[in-house]
């Protein structure tokens, strides 16, 4: 299963771009880098997700390196309620069942301050 | 308006008591699962199901049982023999297991609380 590893925590001021690293150099081909976030006490949120290509959306930007062993999630101008955990997921490859997970480690918990 | 619903939103245990959480979605998702997260923790797999009447453990199962009778729902048990209930509990759902694109839809949350 790929793993990945993010820094424990980071600030960032409101209105500038939040960059948060994450590395997951076991990744194999067909497996999908997924980002999540969970402010406290509530469930994770979907944020995004991409394979190889750099992918945008309403909410946030995912760039992937070339050889795919880590990506950076943008959020492009942080707001207070984007404090939360963001984690870093890379979908699990289908087991003996033929099903595939999800597998949370603890992500980095974001600090955005005024 | 679509998603997951989970109740209650706390619960209390008192030693030796089983105690169930309810997970309903509205999503006509096939799959859906149950994690666990404890203080500072990522979240943990409890069990997950991939249609009526399936369900397969997690990383976590010891203590726990689960049911689906129903599509929409998909009800943890909380038995006596887990001897560290005490956690923030998920539920989730997805269109299917299958698929490597699909995202996962999370309830509120229900924290356990063992007296």
């Amino acid at each position: 299963d790929a793993k990945t590893t993010q820094p424990p925590s980071m600030d960032c001021a409101e209105g500038r771009a939040a960059n948060l690293p994450c590395n997951h150099s076991t990744i194999s081909g067909n497996e999908y880098v997924y980002w999540y976030r969970q402010i406290h006490s509530q469930g994770p949120q979907y944020i995004i997700h991409g394979l190889k290509n750099n992918e945008t959306n309403e909410m946030a930007s995912l760039i992937i390196t070339e050889d795919r062993k880590s990506s950076t999630l943008i959020l492009p101008h942080a707001t207070l309620r984007d404090t939360a955990v963001y984690y870093c997921i890379v979908r699990v490859g289908a087991g003996y069942s033929g099903y595939s997970t999800l597998t949370f480690g603890k992500g980095t918990m974001l600090l955005v301050s005024p | 308006d679509g998603g997951i619903t989970q109740s209650p939103k706390y619960l209390f245990r008192k030693e030796g008591q089983n105690v169930t959480l309810s997970c309903e979605q509205n999503l006509n998702h096939d799959a859906m699962y149950w994690y666990r997260q404890d203080p500072g923790q990522g979240l943990r797999l409890i069990y997950y199901s991939q249609i009526v009447n399936d369900f397969q453990k997690g990383d976590i199962a010891e203590g726990y049982s689960v049911s689906r009778e129903k599509k929409e729902s998909f009800p943890l048990t909380v038995t006596s023999a887990q001897k560290n209930p005490t956690a923030f509990y998920l539920c989730a759902s997805t269109p299917s297991l299958a698929g490597l694109q699909e995202t996962q839809y999370f309830g509120p949350g229900t924290r356990l609380l063992v007296l």
